[in-house]
C-alpha cells in the first residue's frame, strides 16, 4: 500500500441497506477525515479523528457513524442508506489536524443509493 | 457566519496566465490552502498561506490578505494537463477545512 486507499471504488446500494465504506493509510498519519463532494458544493466534512481512540462531528455528521480503533483505519458507515447520501465519499490523512498539515486524499468511492 | 466563495469556471489559452480568485470570510482563520483536482481524480495539495504575501513555487504561486478575506491562485504558462478545478479552502478555528465549490478551469489550445 502507498498513501491511502478506499474501497470499494464504486456501489449501488439500495436504499435502507447498511454500508461500511473503508479507508487506510500507511502513512502513520494521526489526523484523519471522511468527507462528501456533491456537483455544485464544496467538500463537506462528515467526521474526524484527531488521533486513534478519537472522533468528532464534522458539518454533515448525520446518517453516518465512524469509528478509530488504530492509527491506519478509519471506516465510515452508513446504517441505513437513504438517496441524498449518492455522492462522492473522500477519506484523507495528515500528519497533524492544525495548521501547516495538507491533507492527502485517497481516490474515493461512488456511492448510488437507489 | 463563515463562507467562501471562488468563480465556478473559468477559461485560458495554452500558455498564457490565469488568476483564480477566492474570497472568505470567518472569525477564525489558520491558513488558506488550495488544492488541484483532475475530473474524476482525488485533490493534491498546492499551497498554503498563513501569512499575507505571495508564496512561489514553480509555475504556481498563491497570494493572501487576511485584513481583506482574500487569496489568489495564479498559475503560469498555462499546460493543457494544468485543465482542472482548483479548490480553496481555509482552516477555521477548530483546524477544520472550509472548501469552496472549486473553479472549473478550461485551457484552450
Amino acid at each position: 500500500i502507498a498513501g491511502i486507499t478506499q474501497a470499494p471504488t464504486s456501489q449501488i446500494l439500495a436504499a435502507g441497506r447498511r454500508m461500511t465504506l473503508r479507508c487506510t493509510q500507511d502513512m502513520r498519519h494521526n489526523a484523519m477525515y471522511w468527507y462528501r463532494q456533491d456537483l455544485g458544493l464544496g467538500l463537506r466534512l462528515i467526521h474526524y479523528s484527531n488521533t486513534a481512540g478519537t472522533t468528532g462531528k464534522g458539518e454533515v455528521p448525520d446518517g453516518y457513524s465512524v469509528s478509530r480503533a488504530n492509527t491506519d483505519d478509519f471506516p465510515l458507515t452508513l446504517a441505513s442508506a437513504v438517496p441524498s447520501q449518492t455522492s462522492v465519499y473522500f477519506c484523507a490523512s495528515s500528519a497533524g489536524s492544525g495548521g501547516h498539515n495538507e491533507q492527502f486524499f485517497g481516490p474515493g468511492t461512488r456511492l448510488t443509493v437507489l | 457566519g463563515q463562507n467562501i466563495d471562488q468563480p465556478t469556471e473559468m477559461t485560458a489559452t495554452e500558455g498564457a496566465i490565469v488568476q483564480i480568485n477566492c474570497t472568505y470570510q470567518t472569525s477564525g482563520f489558520n491558513g488558506l490552502f488550495w488544492y488541484q483536482q483532475h475530473a474524476g481524480e482525488a485533490p493534491t495539495f498546492l499551497s498554503y498561506n498563513v501569512l499575507d504575501g505571495l508564496e512561489e513555487k514553480g509555475r504556481f504561486s498563491s497570494f493572501l490578505s487576511r485584513s481583506k478575506g482574500y487569496s489568489y491562485l495564479l498559475l503560469k504558462e498555462l499546460q493543457m494537463k494544468d485543465s482542472a478545478s482548483y479548490l480553496c479552502a481555509f482552516m477555521d478555528s477548530n483546524y477544520q477545512l472550509i472548501w469552496g465549490a472549486g473553479t472549473k478551469l478550461i485551457i484552450k489550445p
